[in-house]
Formats: structure tokens, sequence, C-alpha cells
């Protein structure tokens, strides 16, 4: 079945720093690939997705390249604020279906 | 417009009690999804509403998990006889199909505690 792998956390940045989450899946076909992140005491909220090869996703300066090659969707953004603070979720939705699949999370901690 | 709404925001229960959650989708969205996030791990799918179609219930790890969605609305998430590994943050999520972006909105979360 589909899943997604995420890079363990906490993340811990200094204020300014470059960031990278890692993400990978597994899925047959062509999945939707999507970010989400969940603010302390939120729900989740759409990041920024993707829904083909090579499109990028930005949201926020954060941004995201569906690599089919890489089977993976890397979450990076190049200068990170203390208000990014946060957990990230990597997810996909397979091609006909209405299910998506979450990935553990991966908290980030940023500093001032 | 007003976002998707869950109630309660925390519930504590005993073990064996039965719990009700609550869910108040976005207005027109017709389709429904409900989570359990549990810590340190990432969101279980446990079933998903979709108009008037029967629903998915594929992810709901037992029978003492129940939901129902009245007129393509609200939706209630029942669990009977709670067991300690049931506490966890429960999540709603509601999206329309109809338009491209393709996003889930999600609730805030109920978090159920079980003792």
């Amino acid at each position: 079945g589909d899943s997604v792998t995420q890079m363990e956390g906490p993340v811990t940045l200094s204020e300014e720093a470059f960031l990278t989450i890692n993400c990978t899946y597994t899925a047959t076909g062509y999945p939707s690939l999507f970010w989400y992140v969940q603010y302390p005491g939120e729900g989740l909220q759409l990041l920024l997705k993707a829904t083909k090869a090579d499109d990028k996703g930005s949201n926020k300066g954060f941004e995201a390249t569906y690599r089919k090659e890489t089977t993976s969707f890397h979450l990076e953004k190049g200068s990170v604020q203390v208000s990014d603070s946060a957990v990230y979720f990597c997810a996909l939705r397979g091609g006909g279906s209405y299910i998506p699949t979450f990935g553990r999370g991966t908290s980030l901690i940023v500093h001032p | 417009g007003a976002g998707v709404s869950q109630s309660p925001s925390n519930k504590v229960t005993e073990k064996g009690k039965d719990v009700e959650l609550r869910c108040d989708p976005i207005s027109g969205h017709t389709a429904l999804y409900w989570y359990r996030q549990s810590l340190g791990q990432g969101l279980e799918f446990l079933i998903y509403f979709q108009g008037n179609s029967a629903p998915d219930k594929s992810g709901l790890p037992s029978d003492r998990f129940s939901a129902e969605r009245t007129g393509g609305s609200v939706s209630t998430l029942t669990i009977q006889r709670t067991q300690q590994e049931d506490s966890a943050v429960y999540l709603c999520a509601s999206l329309d199909w109809g338009v491209l972006e393709e996003t889930q909105y999600f609730g805030p979360g109920t978090r159920l505690l079980v003792l």
C-alpha cells in the first residue's frame, strides 16, 4: 500500500537558517503530494502541494519539488523564522483514492 | 466563512464509558474525514463520508468505533467502552471536491484522555 516516510525530528535551527525536511513516498501510479503544517494548538492546514512530476509547490517561502525519479517531495525554506516553529506533515493521495496517507510529522523548532 | 469546528476540545473519561465527538464541517463541503493522531504518530485515517454515498469505514480500528453524518453536514464519532489506548487527538477535516485546490480543512481536534 501507499506509504510516506519523513525524517524524524525535532529539527532545531536558529533563525535565518536553511531548512530541509526530507520526505519520500511509495505509491502506485501518479499520486498528488502535499505538505501540511500544524501550529501549536491548531489543526493542520495545507502549506503546499504538487500534482505531477517536476511540479514545484510553494507558499510562504517554503518550496517542495515532486521528484518521481527519487520518489521524494522534500520541503525547503531558505531562511526560517521563529514563527515557522510547528509540526510539518508530508502526505500523498494516490490516483483513484479519496483517502490520503500521512507521514508521522516532523517537529521544527526555530530559536531566535 | 467559519472553519471546521469540533467539540469538545478536551474530553476526559473513565475506561469503559462511551464518548461522542462532534464535527461541524465547512458549509457546502460534501466530503468529511475523521483521523486519529496519537503521540509521535502520524494521522491515522478512520472514516470518510462523501455526500449520500455509503461511508468508507475501512480505517475504523474496532467495532467499538462508529460514526454518522446527519443531513450531509454535522458528524459524530462514537467510541463505545473506551480503552486507555483510545487516548489520542481526534481530528476532523472537510473538503470540497468541486474546486481544483483539493484542500482538506482541519478542525482543531478533540483531545481524548481515557483514565
